[in-house]
This record gives C-alpha cells, sequence and structure tokens, in this order.
C-alpha cells in the first residue's frame, strides 16, 4: 500500500523567509499529486497539483509555487513568506477514486 | 465558495448514539467522498460513493447520496469516543483533472 512522507511536521518560520516542505511517497508510480493548505477550523483548500514530473498546475494565485523533480517526490516552496502563509499543509496522492493525504506540516509564520 | 457544505458545523452526542452529518454540494459529480480527522492530523478516508449510487455501507457507516438534492449523509452508529474527529465530505466533478473539492467540515464530539 501507498505511505506519504511529509516533513517537517512543524515549522516556524518568520515572515519573509524562504520555505520548502518535501513530500515524497512509496508504493506506487505515476501517481497524481497534490498540496492542500488547511487554515485552523476550515475545510482544505486545493493549491497545487500534478500529474507528472514537471507538471505542476497552480489552483489559486498565491505566494507559493510547486515543483516534481521526480515521480515521487512534491515539493511546495516560497522566496519570502506571508503572515497569511500560516497554516496547515497537507500533501496527497491519488490511487484509483481516492485521495490519500500524508501527516501534514504545520507552519506558523511570525 | 465551497462546492461543499456540511451541516451541523459541530456536533455532540454520547457514547451510543448514533450521529448524522450532511452535506450539500453545488454541481454535478463523478464521486462523493467522506474523510475524518482527528486534530491535528492528516485525513482519512472513509467511503466513496459514486454518483450512480444511492447507498453504501462500510462498518458503522452509511453514506446516502440524493443527487436530485445534491445532497449526501453520513451516518455513524452506535457511536465510540475514538469517533471523535472533524468529517469532511469532498466532491469530484467532471471535467476537473479528479481534483476534489472539500467541504468545511463537521466536528463531532462523542462524551462519554
Amino acid at each position: 500500500s501507498q505511505t506519504i512522507h511529509q516533513w517537517p511536521a512543524t515549522l516556524v518560520q518568520p515572515v519573509g523567509s524562504p520555505l520548502s516542505l518535501e513530500c515524497t511517497v512509496e508504493g506506487t508510480s505515476n501517481p497524481n499529486l497534490y498540496w492542500y493548505r488547511q487554515a485552523a477550523g476550515r475545510g482544505l483548500q486545493l493549491l497545487f497539483y500534478s500529474v507528472g514530473i514537471g507538471q505542476i498546475s497552480s489552483e489559486v494565485p498565491q505566494n507559493l509555487s510547486a515543483s516534481r523533480p521526480q515521480d515521487r517526490q512534491f515539493i511546495l516552496s516560497s522566496k519570502k513568506l506571508l503572515l497569511s502563509d500560516s497554516g496547515f499543509y497537507l500533501c496527497a496522492l491519488r490511487q484509483f477514486e481516492t485521495q490519500y493525504f500524508g501527516p501534514g506540516t504545520r507552519l506558523l509564520v511570525l | 465558495s465551497q462546492q461543499g457544505e456540511e451541516d451541523p458545523q459541530a456536533l455532540s452526542i454520547q457514547e451510543g448514539e448514533n450521529a448524522t452529518m450532511n452535506c450539500s454540494y453545488k454541481t454535478s459529480i463523478n464521486n462523493l467522498q467522506w474523510y475524518r480527522q482527528n486534530s491535528g492530523r492528516g485525513l482519512v478516508h472513509l467511503i466513496l460513493i459514486r454518483s450512480n449510487e444511492r447507498e453504501k455501507h462500510s462498518g458503522r457507516l452509511r453514506v446516502t447520496l440524493d443527487t436530485s438534492k445534491k445532497s449526501s449523509s453520513l451516518l455513524i452508529t452506535a457511536s465510540r469516543a475514538a469517533d471523535t474527529a472533524s468529517y469532511f465530505c469532498a466532491t469530484e466533478v467532471p471535467g476537473t483533472a479528479s481534483k476534489l473539492t472539500f467541504g468545511t467540515g463537521t466536528r463531532l464530539q462523542v462524551t462519554l
């Protein structure tokens, strides 16, 4: 079965600093991958999705970018963090019709 | 705006009681899925119901789908304290590259 790794689990960053969150998956090949953000007490907002290496689709204009350098690696980045980037970031993969989620990274921008 | 809206936003019941959560959506769908999220954790997939299905069961879970009303319900029977979590519905819309749109969630509290 598939496994999704995300790190770090928690991150505190100052405003204006760069960001790199990594997601790696195991137990599957050529998956669709997704980055979501969840604000406190809210639902999930889809940020990016990727159907293959180097293929990124952005859902909402924002301060973030994503890359997929390898089949099982999905990276979320920012050059300069904003306060509004705080939240819980979740990586997911799609297998058949279902999405499976990683443990998430909690980001606090101060 | 969100495709899915859950109702109620919060629900508190005692162990052994049944919990019912509802989800409404706005457009035609391929399928509707329910997920659970324990506090501060990732989401866990519970059950998927396709647009041509009306009811599905999985253990203590029962999901119904009414495409004419664009609504779904999740019933948890004989609830346990371990069922305490937030529950989200998510819809997959045709022609959207298999993207899911999540609702705002129902926070379920099961007390002893």
